[in-house]
C-alpha cells in the first residue's frame, strides 16, 4: 500500500511564475490536508479538502494561493506569481475519514519550493 | 501567536542514553497532543499521542508525559539510537467546533545521537 505521494519533490521557480504542487493520497483516503513549513519552523495548516470540496481554507493566504481536489486525480496546491517568501516545504497529509485526529493523518514526503 | 513551543532547539545525546524533549503549550483548552518525528527530507511521522485526560502514555521505547498544571509536555526516548536522530515536533489538536483535524505544530527540536 503506497503512502502519500507528492510531486515534484523539488521545485524551483522564478519570481512571478506559477507553482503547482501535487498530492496523491493513500489508497482509500478521500481527505487531504496541506501544510507549509518555513525553514526551521513547524508545519502550519493551510487547507483541508475532500473530493471536490474545500472544507476549511482558514490557513490559506488570501491571495495567489488556491487548492483543489478533483473527483479524479491528485489534489493540487497552486501558487500564482510566486515571491521569495513562498519558499518553503509544502506537505500533504491524507486520512481515511472526515475530521480525524492527528494520528490518522499520514504525511507525504513534501515538495520543497525554492523561489529565485 | 503560537500556542505550542519547544524549550530547546537542539539536543545532543550519546547512543544508549535516554533523551528528553520538552514542549510547552499556552492554551488550556488543548485536549490532544501528538509527537512527530521528521527525518531529513521526509514528512512528519507519528510517534505517540496523548489526550488531556491522561498524564502518561507509553509506547515502544517512548513515553509521553503531560502536565496540565504547567501546560508542559515531554517525550522521553529510552536507549537512544542513531536512527532516532531527527527533528521532533509536538503538535496540538484542538477539538474546537468540529475542527479536530487541524494540527498546530511547535518549532521542533533537533535530536542528534552521537555514536
Amino acid at each position: 500500500n503506497a503512502g502519500v505521494m507528492q510531486n515534484p519533490r523539488h521545485l524551483v521557480r522564478r519570481r512571478g511564475q506559477e507553482a503547482r504542487l501535487r498530492c496523491s493520497p493513500m489508497k482509500g483516503h478521500s481527505h487531504v490536508y496541506w501544510y507549509r513549513q518555513l525553514p526551521e519552523e513547524g508545519l502550519k495548516f493551510m487547507v483541508y479538502l475532500q473530493k471536490e470540496n474545500i472544507i476549511d481554507e482558514s490557513g490559506m493566504p488570501k491571495e495567489r494561493f488556491s487548492a483543489e481536489f478533483p473527483k479524479e486525480g491528485p489534489s493540487i496546491l497552486r501558487i500564482q506569481q510566486v515571491v521569495r517568501g513562498d519558499s518553503a516545504a509544502y506537505f500533504c497529509a491524507s486520512s481515511p475519514t472526515a475530521g480525524t485526529s492527528g494520528k490518522e493523518q499520514f504525511f507525504g514526503p513534501g515538495t520543497r519550493l525554492t523561489v529565485l | 501567536g503560537e500556542s505550542v513551543g519547544l524549550h530547546l532547539p537542539t539536543l545532543s545525546v550519546q547512543e544508549g542514553d535516554n533523551s528528553i524533549i520538552n514542549c510547552a503549550y499556552s492554551n488550556s483548552a488543548s485536549d490532544y497532543f501528538i509527537w512527530y518525528k521528521q527525518e531529513s527530507g521526509k514528512g512528519p511521522q507519528f510517534i505517540i499521542d496523548i489526550r488531556s485526560n491522561m498524564d502518561k502514555r507509553q509506547g515502544q521505547r517512548v513515553t509521553v508525559l503531560l502536565n496540565k498544571t504547567v501546560k508542559h509536555l515531554s517525550l522521553q526516548i529510552a536507549a537512544t539510537q542513531p536512527g532516532d536522530s531527527a527533528v521532533y515536533f509536538c503538535a496540538e489538536n484542538r477539538n474546537s467546533g468540529g475542527s479536530n483535524y487541524k494540527l498546530t505544530f511547535g518549532k521542533g527540536t533537533l535530536l542528534t545521537v552521537n555514536p
